[in-house]
């Protein structure tokens, strides 16, 4: 059975740096894209980033792109999404999600919580 | 840009369900539908514009090409009641979705 597990997630201040975990199992992870993307509390979707199979390519939103850094360890069937320089707007459930055309397989989330 | 209609749907277990989505530009047939519950993360409905994810029930459909979309549910279940998002990810980056159509218990 294929499984994504978040973890990482918590409260932190406008400034400050949190690190996110998606452990993979069920699955042989090396093969496949995966996406970091964030839902408001608003119940917005909006995409975070993308890693390819190997890291090789790596894209950014703009909303992120010199804050975040997305990285992957196959060996360790592990994704995870470094955030520095936090903001308000960064405030989310955070879903590792895999694929491309179609992300059949999501985690259930980790919150982040950007506030004073 | 995507764009969604109507933000809620009222409708009767039984009945049709029809939701659109609307891409600013063509995204040929790149587009994703998923389906999300409270407390739940997305789950994916339909890929290509048309063709179902693995173990969708058939009375999920998609279609539509270049910029106009369609999600149909043929008989809604009291399961189905819940959130739909469309995606598109022919121009990416950035992957983008719609802003949800609710479907509610009319």
């Amino acid at each position: 059975e294929v499984q994504l597990v978040e973890s990482g997630g918590g409260l932190v201040q406008p400034g400050g740096s949190l690190r996110l975990s998606c452990v993979a199992s069920g699955f042989t992870f090396s093969s496949y894209e995966m996406n970091w993307v964030r839902q408001t509390p608003g119940k917005e979707l909006q995409w975070v980033s993308y890693i390819k199979s190997s890291g090789s390519i790596i894209h950014y939103a703009d909303s992120v792109k010199g804050r975040f850094i997305v990285s992957r360890d196959n060996a360790k069937n592990s994704l995870y999404l470094q955030m520095n320089s936090l903001r308000a707007e960064d405030t989310g459930v955070y879903f590792c999600a895999r694929g491309s055309s179609g992300w059949g397989y999501w985690g259930l989330g980790t919150l982040v919580t950007v506030s004073s | 840009v995507m764009t969604q209609s109507p933000a809620t749907l009222s409708v009767s277990p039984g009945d049709r369900a029809t939701l659109s989505c609307r891409a600013s530009q063509s995204v040929y047939s790149s587009i994703a539908w998923y389906q999300q519950k409270p407390g739940q993360a997305p789950r994916l409905l339909i890929y290509g514009a048309s063709t179902r994810a693995t173990g969708i029930p058939a009375r999920f459909s998609g279609s539509g090409s270049g910029t106009e979309f369609t999600l149909t549910i043929s008989s809604l279940q009291s399961e189905d009641f819940a959130v739909y998002y469309c995606q598109q990810y022919n121009n990416w980056p950035p992957v983008t979705f719609g802003g949800g159509t609710r479907v509610e218990i009319k």
